[in-house]
């Protein structure tokens, strides 16, 4: 039974150009989390999605950044005109229920690096 | 509102001693409680989880953890450290106060000596 999948797991992007990460929740999870994580640091959460919903998007910064999870397909964060702030280790997480009692499976992340 | 503090960045130890790594939360409802481990450059992965039932849970690798409601805490502890054991450890809380976030402690790194 595969985890979650995420790729690439590392990503190299100039300054102003644009990153897509992808994510694979496991097989019969319809919900998806976004974190993010800087060096030394804790994982923030960014957005929660469900299939063709966002539910919860108040981690994410208004500008630049997007997120969908279509109906068919992984889930896709975006970051338009990159900067080098958006470096960091971003991770992926896929639950069945919304149940406050389920546990969040990660994927192994994808490392931005922007320069 | 939710939080989750946990009490150390780093800890120490010496391989076959024991670990405790310190946790408390705050909760306006009934929490769930999780422990996470991440190995340098991978993922999290589950150790174990506490979802109202038995207070003292039993997780992965010979971890476990307490649910102490009185003290707000959620430590997680193991009786004899391995040298694998060393990497950064997190506590989340989730009680669905009608937001969707899992809240994150800020980590302990586990250092284990020979």
């Amino acid at each position: 039974n595969a985890g979650v999948m995420q790729n690439p797991r590392h990503l190299v992007r100039r300054r102003g150009q644009e990153a897509r990460l992808r994510c694979s929740p496991m097989k019969g999870h319809s919900h998806v989390y976004w974190y993010r994580q800087l060096p030394e640091e804790g994982l923030k959460f960014m957005v929660y999605l469900q299939k063709e919903n966002i539910i919860d998007e108040s981690g994410m910064p208004k500008e630049r950044f997007s997120a969908e999870f279509p109906k068919e397909g992984p889930s896709i964060l975006r970051i338009q005109q990159v900067v080098r702030g958006d470096s960091a280790a971003y991770f992926c997480a896929s639950s069945p229920s919304d149940s406050k009692n389920s546990p969040l499976h990660f994927g192994n992340g994808t490392r931005l690096t922007v320069t | 509102a939710q939080s989750v503090t946990q009490l150390d960045s780093h800890v120490s130890v010496s391989e076959g001693t024991p670990v405790l790594l310190r946790c408390n939360y705050s909760s306006s409802y009934s929490p769930s409680l999780f422990w996470y481990v991440q190995h340098p450059n991978k993922g999290l992965q589950l150790l174990l989880k506490y979802t109202s039932a038995a207070t003292l849970v039993k997780g992965i690798n010979g971890f476990e953890a307490e649910f102490k409601k009185s003290e707000t805490s959620f430590h997680l502890t193991k009786p004899s450290a391995h040298m694998s054991d060393a990497a950064e450890y997190f506590c989340v809380v989730s009680d669905r106060t009608g937001t969707y976030k899992y809240i994150f402690g800020t980590g302990t790194r586990l250092k284990v000596l020979a």
